[in-house]
């Protein structure tokens, strides 16, 4: 079946540092993925997401490229803010109307000011 | 525009009681889906509706987990004789049901603990 997986963390850096998030993946066909970020005390809000190969998905200055030879879609940022402190869960959709979307276990990244 | 919203926001019961959790997705919004988030477990898929329809019930944990959806609109996830392991915050969310690439829009979850 389909899986994600993720670095679970803590993952703890200084403002302003460069992040890298790494997720890989296991699918059938070709998944539409995500990254949701849930930040404290509030629900799951989609970050970004890619729906094929090579598409890069991108907001709040994160970014992540959908790579099909390798199977992963990394979340970057060059900059990151303490606001950024926050759970992020790497997701895949594959469709055929049954299922919902398999996340991996969350990655909690803590910025420190 | 609304959200989703869930109700209620928690809820506490005692082993062996029966709870209903309540999920008003986005109006026009076709598709519905239920999540459990729970520490062990991480975020799992239990059950998804396109309209008033779940084409696949294998991802509730037990036969004690039932859901419904009516009118397209509100459903409710029922857990019967509940026992400590469901304690969990249960998530709801709805998408336009368009294609798998749709963006899925989240509640803020139900919150359940069972003493």
């Amino acid at each position: 079946g389909d899986s994600v997986t993720q670095m679970e963390g803590p993952v703890t850096l200084s403002e302003e540092a460069f992040l890298t998030i790494n997720c890989t993946y296991t699918a059938t066909g070709y998944p539409s993925l995500f990254w949701y970020v849930q930040y404290p005390g509030e629900g799951l809000q989609l970050l970004l997401k890619a729906t094929k190969a090579d598409d890069k998905g991108s907001n709040k200055g994160f970014e992540a490229t959908y790579r099909k030879e390798t199977t992963s879609f990394h979340l970057e940022k060059g900059s990151v803010q303490v606001s950024d402190s926050a759970v992020y869960f790497c997701a895949l959709y594959s469709g055929g109307g049954a299922d919902g979307l398999t996340f991996g276990k969350g990655t909690h990244l803590i910025i420190q000011p | 525009g609304a959200g989703v919203s869930q109700s209620p926001s928690n809820k506490v019961t005692e082993k062996g009681k029966d709870v209903e959790l309540r999920c008003d997705p986005i109006s026009g919004h076709t598709a519905l889906y239920w999540y459990r988030q729970s520490l062990g477990q991480g975020l799992e898929f239990l059950i998804y509706f396109q309209g008033n329809s779940a084409p696949d019930k294998s991802g509730l944990p037990s036969d004690r987990f039932s859901a419904e959806r009516t009118g397209g609109s509100v459903s409710t996830l029922t857990i019967q004789r509940t026992q400590q392991e469901d304690s969990a915050v249960y998530l709801c969310a709805s998408s336009t049901g368009a294609s798998s690439a749709e963006t899925q829009y989240f509640g803020p979850g139900t919150r359940l603990l069972v003493l």
